[in-house]
């Protein structure tokens, strides 16, 4: 079953510009995950935020978290081109560590 | 770095071959994860591992089995594949911090 759901699904920006997603689940979580993707590779970990924590930073990615909403964003800074790539969230949903995923979200960043 | 490496970038089989995907990661974890990947869906679970010869079914495990004999090693075993099996696959081992590792994925084509 797919957990998350990320908006929007596609994303077009030039160099410079922040990139923001969202992205919404539906169960109580342990913790959330975003990942990237470039294109036809395996997912690279990017963050993970605790559900008792609100927002998190790592270099110029931001993440905030809302359990109340059930919802969480993923901020990118002064996007490059190498950001380029496809973002997921994934929800940790119990001790084993299984992870879901939302459908993505696909950034274009434009030199 | 951890590295998670499988077997296959690409794989062609016909319809009703049995098809093996190995999986090996270099750094003494117990979860282990298959997942496979299509357009518009993200990622889905299909079996994890979290110990040698355990494990458990994610959430399309139908068509699939699993092995796992060593601790560093986990293989997605197609029975009979189908032409619905045609997907990205994508194996992970998780540490202890939560991250999950990727590999770089098999992508693989049932004809």
């Amino acid at each position: 079953s797919q957990q998350g759901e990320e908006d929007p699904q596609a994303l077009s920006i030039q160099e410079g510009e922040n990139a923001t997603m969202n992205c919404s689940y539906k169960t109580s979580i342990n913790n959330l995950q975003w990942y990237r993707q470039n294109s036809g590779r395996g997912l690279v970990h990017l963050i993970l935020i605790r559900s008792n924590e609100r927002e998190k930073h790592s270099g110029r990615l931001r993440v905030t978290l809302d359990t109340s909403k059930k919802s969480s964003s993923l901020l990118i800074t002064a996007s490059r081109a190498a950001d380029t790539a496809s973002y997921f969230c994934a929800t940790e949903i119990d001790s084993w560590g299984k992870l879901q995923f939302g459908a993505g979200t696909q950034v274009v960043v434009t030199p | 770095d951890v590295k998670v490496t499988q077997s296959s970038r690409y794989l062609v089989k016909r319809t009703g071959e049995k098809v093996f995907l190995e999986c090996v990661q270099d750094m003494d974890h117990e979860n282990m994860f298959w997942y496979r990947q299509d357009p518009g869906l993200g990622l889905r679970l299909i079996y994890f591992s979290y110990d040698v010869k355990m494990k458990e079914k994610g959430d399309i495990p139908e068509g699939y089995s699993v092995s796992r004999e060593k601790k560093e090693r986990f293989s997605l075993i197609l029975e009979s594949a189908s032409t619905n099996q045609t997907s990205m696959y994508l194996c992970a081992s998780r540490s202890g911090t939560n991250k999950q590792y990727f590999g770089p994925g098999t992508r693989l084509t049932v004809t």
